[in-house]
């Protein structure tokens, strides 16, 4: 059963461009969701963040939007660029009984120059 | 801060053949996770300690498998009587385990590839 559900499976877009990765939960005790970058042959590497008492949070071009309510959170790359075509993760986990992350399935990403 | 570092970052073996993976977290991160990740999809949790405590085990971490973190510093993974089904990326993450936010460091993982 997967506990994150992560869509588009593969997205392209063009230099400048700001694509957006959904991720939707069910377990409402997930209280901290984080956002994974994976070039091939190397580690998820963080990127950034979110607790669920913020709506948004922006670390340089890379935002999370985050709706409780619908138990959904989204990565937005604001100007894109061919060095930020990797695999991208969300994942969730409760930090109060060990903090195991729970990972998407993954979205592939394109920036074509 | 010099990262998580895993060794070997390939192993290639038999089926059959025991195989152990070690991971150095980052030195001052008390809690150590071991995540298998399959080509296509999100690392998956195996197994976590708390210093040398290994507090948490994953179904998918059959009896083949044992994990070890002597003394709360490097830990191990071995994996005995290799199935095919076992060929995957294992990863090491570390986390400080203290505060607000616990974000996982990852390693680069090893490989394994079962002929």
């Amino acid at each position: 059963q997967q506990q994150v559900k992560q869509s588009p499976q593969s997205l392209i877009v063009q230099k400048g461009g700001i694509p957006i990765i959904n991720c939707a939960y069910e377990n409402t005790a997930f209280d901290y969701f984080p956002w994974y970058q994976q070039f091939p042959g190397k580690g998820p590497a963080l990127l950034i963040a979110i607790r669920p008492d913020v709506s948004e949070k922006k670390e340089g071009r890379f935002t999370i939007s985050f709706n409780k309510s619908a138990k959904q959170f989204s990565l937005h790359i604001m100007d894109s660029q061919p060095g930020d075509s990797a695999t991208y993760f969300c994942a969730a986990s409760i930090m109060s009984t060990g903090n195991q992350f729970y990972f998407g399935t993954g979205t592939s990403l394109t920036v074509i120059p | 801060d010099t990262g998580v570092s895993q060794d070997p970052r390939h192993k290639i073996t038999k089926r059959g053949q025991n195989v152990t993976f070690r991971c150095d977290p980052i030195s001052e991160h008390n809690r150590l996770y071991w995540y298998r990740q399959t080509l296509g999809q999100g690392p998956e949790f195996l197994t976590y300690f708390q210093n040398e405590a290994q507090l948490e085990k994953s179904r998918l971490l059959s009896d083949r498998f044992s994990a070890e973190r002597p003394k709360g510093s490097f830990s191990t993974l071995e994996i005995q009587r290799t199935e095919q089904g076992d060929s995957a990326m294992y990863l090491c993450a570390s986390s400080s385990g203290w505060g607000g936010n616990q974000p996982q460091h990852f390693g680069d993982g090893t490989r394994l590839s079962i002929l």
